[in-house]
């Protein structure tokens, strides 16, 4: 079954750096999205992708936040100047056009030092 | 706006129990899909199931049943028989089908089944 694949599994970053947290979608999908969820909180969405520009956002993707298609295969997000805040398991999800079902990635866990 | 709520934070059973965990959602679209998420230890998000909101059949897939009531906004899910690989954290959550709205998600409901 076709799957979301999300890298690193892992990621511990210091305080004030820049993180790229990257997703492969499924081919044929054409809606992206990511959410957050803060160790032990709900899964929070962040932001929606279609047609290689943002549709929807919510007011955690602040001005800290991108998000990027950039070969038509990769959707990454992008986190400028982490904070211990953005310590959180980031999840990718991925939507087939006319379906009502996510595939979500496995997650890739951020650890702000 | 979409709420989901789910008023269990922790439940605690024996293996072997049934248990019921409890979603209740706000929607004023007549169109939406609900669905159930188990999140494991290990913290990926494990798809359940979806229903939409035109098919208020109950589903059975094994030891797993969700019951749909629109009249309480009500998509509740039990375990027959728990087991202690059924210790998760649950989701209930919540779309409409408008170009590419989110997942609503609630808090989830930690489950832990003991020996």
């Amino acid at each position: 079954e076709p799957e979301v694949t999300q890298t690193p599994s892992h990621q511990v970053t210091q305080m004030g750096q820049e993180v790229i947290l990257r997703c492969v979608p499924i081919s044929n999908h054409l809606y992206f999205y990511w959410y957050r969820q803060i160790l032990g909180q709900k899964v929070e969405f962040l932001v929606s992708f279609y047609n290689n520009e943002i549709s929807e956002k919510s007011e955690i993707f602040d001005d800290q936040f991108s998000v990027e298609r950039p070969d038509g295969s990769n959707f990454t997000l992008k986190i400028r100047s982490t904070k211990l805040e953005d310590s959180a398991m980031y999840f990718c999800a991925s939507l087939e056009g006319g379906s009502y079902g996510y595939t979500f990635g496995s997650g890739t866990r951020l650890t702000v030092v | 706006a979409q709420k989901v709520t789910q008023a269990q934070t922790e439940i605690s059973v024996v293996e072997k129990e049934d248990v019921t965990l409890d979603c209740v959602y706000e929607t004023r679209d007549t169109t939406y899909y609900l669905f159930w998420y188990k999140q494991p230890p290990s913290g990926e998000l494990v798809f359940l199931i979806r229903r939409n909101s035109f098919d208020e059949q109950n589903e059975i897939s094994g030891r797993y049943s969700w019951n749909f009531q629109k009249s309480t906004s009500s998509f509740n899910f039990t375990i027959t028989a728990s087991q202690v690989v059924d210790s998760a954290v649950y989701f209930c959550a919540l779309r409409v089908p408008s170009g590419n709205t989110p997942l609503v998600f609630g808090k989830g409901t930690r489950l832990s089944v003991i020996a």
